[in-house]
């Protein structure tokens, strides 16, 4: 099946520094989404991408759709402490799967103020 | 904003016992997810609906069973929860863009099986 590889795993910065984060697949995708969940909540959809090429900012946030459409990043400007949290990345594929995501194992932010 | 439900939001409950856990949206969504989320983990899908009447097991097996008898509406079901069963489960639904499909989460129910 169609897998997703985000880096890093995990990422501990000082507040106010730039974090950048990405997902890769040998698949291709034709939607590519980000999430974030907080600790005892849902994920919260943060941008969405629908076109290769695709760069959408959402606030200090910034993603791409890469031109491959097998790769996706997620960068987030000057950091705050409540951008803790665990970031996803997600595929959704195409034909007859379309409907399914996939997701990355997540990235965990940890801001020291 | 999305608007889907989740309740209850936390549960702790003994081997054996029946439980339902319940999501609904108020966005006409016609396709509807369940998925299991241990601690930290990744998130894999148990079960999906394409509209009423439709339901299909996700890529992770699992004992529970859904229910699909109103659109808005999305129950999961657990006959005889054990310990294995503890974890989070998040409903999710989709707008009906077709290939776009964007999917909104509700906020979770934590469930612990003594």
């Amino acid at each position: 099946g169609q897998q997703l590889n985000q880096s890093p795993q995990s990422m501990f910065i000082q507040e106010g520094e730039d974090v950048s984060m990405n997902c890769t697949s040998s698949s291709i995708f034709n939607t590519w989404l980000w999430y974030k969940q907080e600790p005892g909540e849902g994920p919260v959809l943060l941008i969405a991408l629908y076109k290769a090429g695709e760069l959408t900012s959402n606030g200090r946030l910034t993603a791409q759709f890469g031109i491959t459409r097998k790769d996706s990043f997620l960068n987030i400007s000057a950091s705050i402490p409540s951008d803790v949290g665990i970031y996803f990345c997600a595929g959704l594929g195409s034909g007859g799967s379309n409907y399914k995501l996939t997701f990355g194992k997540g990235t965990l932010l940890t801001v020291n103020p | 904003e999305a608007d889907i439900y989740q309740t209850p939001r936390y549960l702790v409950i003994g081997t054996g016992k029946k439980i339902t856990l319940e999501c609904s949206q108020t966005m006409g969504h016609d396709k509807m997810y369940w998925y299991q989320q241990d601690p930290g983990m990744e998130l894999h899908l148990i079960h999906y609906s394409y509209g009423v009447n439709s339901t299909e097991k996700g890529d992770l097996s699992s004992e529970s069973t859904v229910s699909r008898i109103r659109t808005e509406h999305f129950p999961l079901t657990l006959e005889s929860a054990r310990p294995s069963h503890t974890s989070q489960y998040l409903c999710a639904s989709s707008d009906n863009g077709g290939w776009t499909d964007t999917q909104y989460f509700g906020p979770g129910t934590r469930l612990t099986v003594l």
